[in-house]
């Protein structure tokens, strides 16, 4: 089983529909981050967690809201969903110590 | 100007050939260098890291940094079909500013047998 979960892998949902997509980690590792990644345009943080009463905006976050639920659990809410919005977005943690950064596997997300 | 520039290719080779992919960056402060390897409907996965300027090998994979002229690479030898993937280059300063870490748009590398 993968470290590090997501669901759904792919979804497709309305312009203007609200969407979650959730992470979680059986890695106990603390820091938690959310990128999406574009075309051309690689990977672009939009939410990072050092705990779960750390959160705070990367380079991105505008349209987008997240939660830690748990240590081991992040998700990322698009509000009002909108087209440019289309992308791969991956979770990813690290550990507080750590040098390293893990993904999950990406959750293909289309706005129609 | 992106922070860190990354050719996207695709690049195409026979299998067995010398790969060499690089990316340029801007920011002199930047002192740790990776490689991430992403496989088609895969998150990345870290290949190579490196400190500073030098040469980094393991097995087929060679990292290589050139501070002085802001140029990093990874070569692959004796490439092979599996090969056949996405390869990031990252970097940051310090290392366990993880959230800081820049990302290269990516190469694509295809290898044919």
């Amino acid at each position: 089983d993968a470290d590090v979960t997501q669901t759904p892998r792919n979804r497709i949902t309305k312009t203007g529909k609200r969407i979650m997509l959730e992470c979680s980690q059986t890695k106990g590792h603390d820091r938690m981050y959310w990128y999406r990644q574009d075309p051309g345009l690689g990977l672009r943080l939009i939410y990072y967690s050092f705990d779960v009463k750390d959160i705070n905006k990367g380079e991105i976050s505008d349209g987008y809201s997240v939660s830690r639920q748990a240590q081991a659990k992040f998700s990322l809410s698009l509000e009002s969903a909108i087209p440019n919005q289309t992308a791969l977005y991956f979770c990813a943690t690290s550990a507080s110590t750590g040098n390293t950064i893990y993904f999950g596997e990406g959750s293909w997300l289309t706005v129609v | 100007q992106k922070e860190v520039e990354q050719d996207p290719g695709p690049l195409s080779v026979p299998e067995g050939a010398i790969v060499s992919l690089n990316c340029t960056y801007s920011n002199s402060a930047f002192q740790y260098f990776m490689w991430y390897r992403q496989y088609s409907r895969k998150g990345p996965e870290l290949l190579m890291y490196t400190y500073s300027s030098g040469n980094k090998e393991d097995g087929r994979f060679t990292a290589q940094v050139d501070k002085s002229s802001k140029y990093i690479s990874l070569f692959i030898r004796d490439s092979q079909p599996s090969d056949s993937a996405t390869y990031l280059c990252a970097m940051i300063s310090p290392p366990q500013n993880l959230h800081k870490l820049v990302f290269g748009a990516g190469t694509i590398l295809r290898v044919k047998s």
